[in-house]
């Protein structure tokens, strides 16, 4: 079956700490994305890549790093720079500037 | 820029009821218009979307028409179900910069 997978599902990270949630798809999609989404609000763009070897900041980037090395992976690294990193991360991909389609989302907590 | 609001939640509803929740928008261009729904603890799904203006969304029983006059995409459904409750997203394709701008989401909540 083809989907985004998401992992791990939760993530604890310490204080100045980095952690990479990881992405990946076998939908055979040129475009991903990164989400984050806190209680009561909507989604916000974190970053987006259109191809491999390329990638965009979104509306929030700040304390955030990604790469796009290969075209069904998108990990998306919280640096210690992130200093509120506790939300939901929603991992999204599509055709073009098509339909997103989700993942199942990393929930990260801060120890 | 872009914008989606959509009504705020909580709705509770009875089993059976006729379910409205409203989303208005705000963009330059031919959006495209979409429906999300997100069950606890899950990502998003995509419920139904449009592309252009008159076109109807539809999928298991819920439909959003796409209104340009009003700027609008209400998503209703005639009979709601238990297994409805969800939080439920109206987003916005502005187009060219493959970004989707959401609303900040309705609690639907259905009892039986």
């Amino acid at each position: 079956d083809g989907g985004i997978t998401q992992s791990p599902k939760y993530l604890f990270r310490k204080e100045g700490q980095n952690v990479t949630l990881s992405c990946e798809q076998n939908l055979n999609h040129d475009a991903m994305y990164w989400y984050r989404q806190d209680p009561g609000q909507g989604l916000r763009l974190i970053y987006y890549s259109q191809i491999v070897n390329d990638f965009q900041k979104g509306d929030i980037a700040e304390g955030y790093s990604v790469s796009r090395e290969k075209k069904e992976s998108f990990p998306l690294t919280v640096t210690s720079a992130q200093k509120n990193p506790t939300a939901f991360y929603l991992c999204a991909s599509s055709i073009g500037e098509q339909t997103q389609y989700f993942g199942p989302g990393t929930r990260l907590l801060v120890l | 820029g872009n914008s989606v609001t959509q009504m705020e939640g909580p709705v509770t509803l009875s089993e059976e009821a006729f379910l409205t929740i409203n989303c208005t928008y705000t963009a330059t261009g031919y959006p495209s218009l979409f429906w999300y729904v997100q069950y606890p603890g899950e990502g998003l799904q995509l419920l139904l979307k449009a592309t252009k203006a008159d076109d109807k969304g539809s999928n298991k029983g819920f439909e959003a028409t796409y209104r340009k006059e009003t700027t609008s995409f209400h998503l209703e459904k005639g009979s709601v179900q238990v297994s409805d409750s969800a939080v439920y997203f109206c987003a916005l394709n502005g187009g060219s910069n493959y970004k989707l701008t959401f609303g900040k989401g309705t609690l639907l909540t259905v009892n039986p």
